[in-house]
């Protein structure tokens, strides 16, 4: 089965600056896709990244970039410029591309935290 | 600006009691989720389905939940008797499976107490 690992409960950045957030998993499949969700007071789920496992090129969305390290199992959000409104839980999640197995497996999420 | 539509957003109910809840997925998606979350459990799957075909139910209670999709703008979670341990926000979530990235779309979700 897969598992998804946050390690760090909780993190707090200061306005402007750059955090990482840290997410590992486990999976015995070759190809899969990887995703971060944002998750704001609102409680809206919103995709902010994702990376397909055979692509090495590290995803990018504007102020927000990812670490794919495949062989590690690693898959780490670097958030760029923090800004108030970047504040929110953040869910790693994986999932399975083979037919019928496309559930997503969450971690536990980590509470960030951009402070004025 | 398509959207996933859930209803109620929020339902109080007292234990012993029916719960429905219904999601509209985005027009053309093909593949619906239901989701759970709780402070302990994290996110995790309850259903899924294609095509309107259920497909994984396997983290659903069998003895009190149903998962349905009686056409193919509406998916039902129900939930029959409710009890305090289902309070939780449920989240439906759609996607054009498999493809598009393998993105879901997720609801407002449903905020549940059972007291």
């Amino acid at each position: 089965a897969q598992t998804v690992t946050q390690s760090q409960p909780e993190m707090s950045v200061q306005e402007a600056e750059t955090v990482t957030l840290s997410c590992t998993y486990d999976t015995s499949e070759n190809n899969y896709y990887l995703f971060w969700y944002k998750q704001p007071p609102s409680r809206q789920m919103i995709l902010v990244i994702r990376q397909e496992a055979y692509k090495q090129q590290n995803a990018t969305e504007n102020r927000f970039s990812v670490n794919f390290q495949k062989a590690a199992k690693s898959f780490s959000l670097k958030i760029s410029d923090s800004q108030l409104g970047d504040t929110a839980m953040y869910f790693c999640a994986f999932t399975r591309i083979q037919g019928g197995s496309e559930k997503l497996v969450f971690g536990k999420g980590t509470k960030l935290t951009v402070n004025p | 600006d398509a959207r996933v539509t859930q209803t109620p957003r929020h339902k109080v109910t007292e234990m012993g009691q029916e719960v429905t809840m219904r999601c509209q997925p985005i027009l053309g998606h093909n593949t619906v989720f239901w989701y759970r979350q709780t402070m302990m459990q994290g996110l995790e799957l309850l259903a899924y389905f294609r095509n309107r075909a259920p497909l994984d139910d396997s983290g659903m209670p069998k003895d009190r939940f149903s998962a349905e999709m009686p056409d193919a703008t509406l998916a039902t979670l129900k939930i029959q008797p409710s009890e305090p341990r289902d309070s939780a926000v449920y989240f439906c979530a759609s996607g054009l499976l498999p493809g598009e990235g393998y993105e879901q779309y997720f609801g407002p979700g449903t905020r549940l107490t059972v007291t």
